[in-house]
């Protein structure tokens, strides 16, 4: 267990419907990241914040997808209007420095 | 954005012996080299990193060699055990050092 928590763990979700996921990282790291991991492939970056800010988002990522950190602590991934090409696990990992990053257990997404 | 590869895609070795696993990424620009184990059902977890400005860092059983001139590192597990059974993915950062780009990953198996 790192420290990073992730809920929920498993959604199974219908096409067309709207799905919210909460990560809340490890308190005193101020950097937050959003992953996506496909089946036999490597984390894909989705979105990066530092505190409250967000600082970065993939060019690949669909506007679709929005990310929210209130008040600098946990965080929110809604994908709205989800499609069956959404399905992957959602990883959220939290950092102090930019460099070691600590990785939540994920949320399975399964879009029907 | 950046390139990074990683072979081989599965690898089996003998309990004992050991195992290496390469990246070859394309952002020169890259300073930072994590690695990660990813246990099934779990997120990755860092085992560990290497900055550009050393050519090899060690961890017990552990190492990772760089070389910045070819663009390639590579992850040493000797005297594997079963326990080290997993998914191994190496990553860089991106030219802004807020992105991570992960390979696709190495399936080991540790044959007792």
């Amino acid at each position: 267990d790192t420290g990073v928590s992730q809920d929920p763990r498993h959604k199974i979700t219908k096409r067309g419907q709207n799905v919210t996921f909460r990560c809340d990282p490890i308190s005193e790291h101020n950097r937050l990241y959003w992953y996506r991991q496909t089946l036999g492939q490597g984390p894909e970056f989705l979105t990066y914040f530092q505190n409250e800010a967000q600082l970065e988002k993939s060019r690949l990522l669909s506007d679709r997808f929005s990310a929210e950190r209130p008040k600098g602590s946990f965080s929110t991934l809604e994908i709205q209007r989800t499609e069956q090409g959404d399905s992957a696990m959602y990883l959220c990992a939290s950092s102090p420095s930019g460099y070691t990053q600590y990785f939540g257990p994920g949320t399975r997404l399964t879009v029907l | 954005g950046e390139n990074v590869e990683q072979h081989p895609s599965t690898l089996s070795v003998q309990e004992g012996d050991s195992a290496v696993i390469k990246c070859t990424y394309s952002d020169s620009a890259s300073n930072y080299f994590p690695w990660y184990k990813q246990e099934l059902g779990k997120g990755p977890q860092l085992i560990i990193d290497i900055r550009s400005n050393v050519g090899e860092k060690k961890d017990q059983r552990i190492a990772v060699t760089l070389n910045k001139t070819a663009k390639h590192f590579s992850l040493h597990i000797t005297e594997t055990q079963p326990e080290d059974s997993a998914v191994y993915f190496c990553a860089t950062e991106g030219d802004t050092g807020n992105q991570f780009y992960f390979g696709t990953g190495t399936s080991l198996t540790v044959i007792p």
